[in-house]
């Protein structure tokens, strides 16, 4: 299947832990994003790369770094969670950076305890 | 600050009937409107997008009013079925495809 993947679907753990969150897209897209969405369904864009370029970092602690090893990957990594990191997360590639038809992977639940 | 304002929150109607969701935006500079749908513990999936040169497009069941003097746009769903119950995002952009969402609306479709 074509198509935005993500793992995990389902992420638990403790406030003050280091975690990952992996996404591949095998769309053939060049772009790739990170998106928040909050407890009341709210989305909010995060970071964007373009075949592995950062443009788009929103403002975000510094405690999120993403990193993407090639056009298809894009892997988010959290340090030190806290509380207010529970929500999902979801990535979305779109064929180039200009072309905003926005295709997103099934999500990530964050629960930090 | 809100760039794209959403509404309503929820709405609720029978099978058949054309629910309305209403977006309104700020920044003139956006070029690319789309509605994405998400179902419960999915992402969210590209319905329908508009740019602001057209004033209606339609795809199937569904359909965006752009209104781009009053910066507003619309989505209907004509004909609305039970399996369209989920909620709907409008969202809007400019340039390098950093999308800007609404807050959201729960759709309720009872047969």
């Amino acid at each position: 299947d074509t198509a935005v993947s993500q793992t995990p679907k389902y992420l638990v753990t403790q406030m003050g832990n280091d975690k990952s969150i992996k996404c591949e897209q095998n769309l053939g897209h060049d772009t790739m994003y990170w998106y928040k969405q909050d407890s009341k369904k709210f989305l909010k864009i995060m970071f964007s790369y373009n075949n592995k370029e950062l443009i788009i970092n929103e403002t975000v602690p510094n405690r999120f770094s993403p990193k993407s090893p090639d056009k298809a990957h894009l892997n988010l990594h959290i340090n030190s969670l806290e509380l207010g990191d529970s929500a999902v997360y979801f990535c979305a590639s779109s064929p180039w950076v200009q072309q905003n038809e926005q295709f997103f992977g099934p999500g990530t639940r964050l629960t930090v305890l | 600050q809100q760039q794209v304002k959403q509404s309503p929150q929820s709405l609720i109607v029978q099978k058949g009937g054309i629910p309305i969701i209403n977006c309104a935006y700020e920044n003139t500079a956006f070029d690319y409107f789309p509605w994405y749908q998400q179902f419960p513990g999915k992402g969210p999936a590209l319905l329908i997008a508009i740019r602001p040169d057209v004033s209606e497009k339609k795809e199937g069941r569904f359909t965006i009013s752009f209104n781009k003097s009053a910066k507003q746009f619309s989505l209907h769903i004509m004909d609305s079925q039970p399996g369209d119950s989920a909620t709907y995002f409008c969202a809007a952009s400019k340039g390098i495809g950093k999308l800007i969402f609404g807050t959201g609306t729960r759709l309720q479709v009872f047969p």
